[in-house]
């Protein structure tokens, strides 16, 4: 089983539409968790993080984590085309290692 | 902030040469990441250092690989030799100690081994 897995992608929404990504670990130990957005041939950038059971909110994004069952989740609103790119969950534990998943890759079609 | 530094962008070498990969952190980031990324394999770590110590190079695939941190502001990455099967684009990250913290990733460098 791998540290973190992803939804198999490729995902595919129209514009406006929500795009859900989602993400389960195994490591119970993990404590602070991470979604990248990846541009084909650009490196990994931030766009959400979360530390604590629930919903966190940013413009359009929302990250959910929830503990108990290792599970994170990325949701966009009102998808753009801008937003087609690779999504990277990553889980780290204190001030260790990131471990990421494989990506899952959003396309939003006008 | 320079934003965490990598060099070259692009490597193109033969198969059996020296290649070193170079890093430079964001001033201020005790910890330094190297990954290696393939459509294959995803983004995998091969090895980090906190405060320049070595903590896990258990992602190193084999003894061909090296890396040190001489000091807070620089990293290297060295294959030798190199093969075919080590092309890839291979990033370098920094990070504060603060439990929580993201990585910030360089731009990357591109190798091909030919």
């Amino acid at each position: 089983q791998k540290e973190v897995e992803q939804n198999s992608g490729p995902l595919s929404v129209p514009e406006g539409a929500i795009a859900s990504l989602n993400c389960t670990y195994s490591d119970r130990g993990s404590q602070s968790f991470f979604w990248y957005r990846q541009y084909s041939g650009k490196s990994p950038e931030l766009i959400m993080f979360i530390y604590s059971n629930g919903d966190k909110e940013d413009g359009r994004f929302t990250a959910q984590l929830n503990k108990a069952s290792q599970y994170v989740s990325l949701l966009i609103r009102d998808s753009q085309p801008s937003d087609s790119a690779t999504y990277l969950c990553a889980v780290r534990a204190n001030a260790g290692k990131s471990t990421f998943g494989d990506g899952t890759t959003l396309t939003v079609k006008p | 902030d320079a934003g965490v530094i990598q060099s070259p962008r692009h490597e193109v070498t033969e198969m059996g040469q020296e290649v070193t990969l170079r890093c430079k952190p964001i001033s201020g980031h005790n910890s330094l990441f190297w990954y290696r990324q393939t459509m294959m394999r995803g983004l995998e770590l091969l090895i980090y250092f906190n405060n320049n110590v070595p903590i896990d190079d258990s992602g190193m695939p084999e003894d061909r690989f090296s890396a040190k941190m001489p000091n807070a502001s620089f990293s290297t990455l060295k294959i030798q030799p190199s093969e075919p099967r080590d092309s890839a684009v291979y990033f370098c990250a920094s990070s504060t100690n603060r439990a929580g913290s993201p990585l910030h990733f360089g731009n990357g460098t591109r190798l091909t081994v030919t």
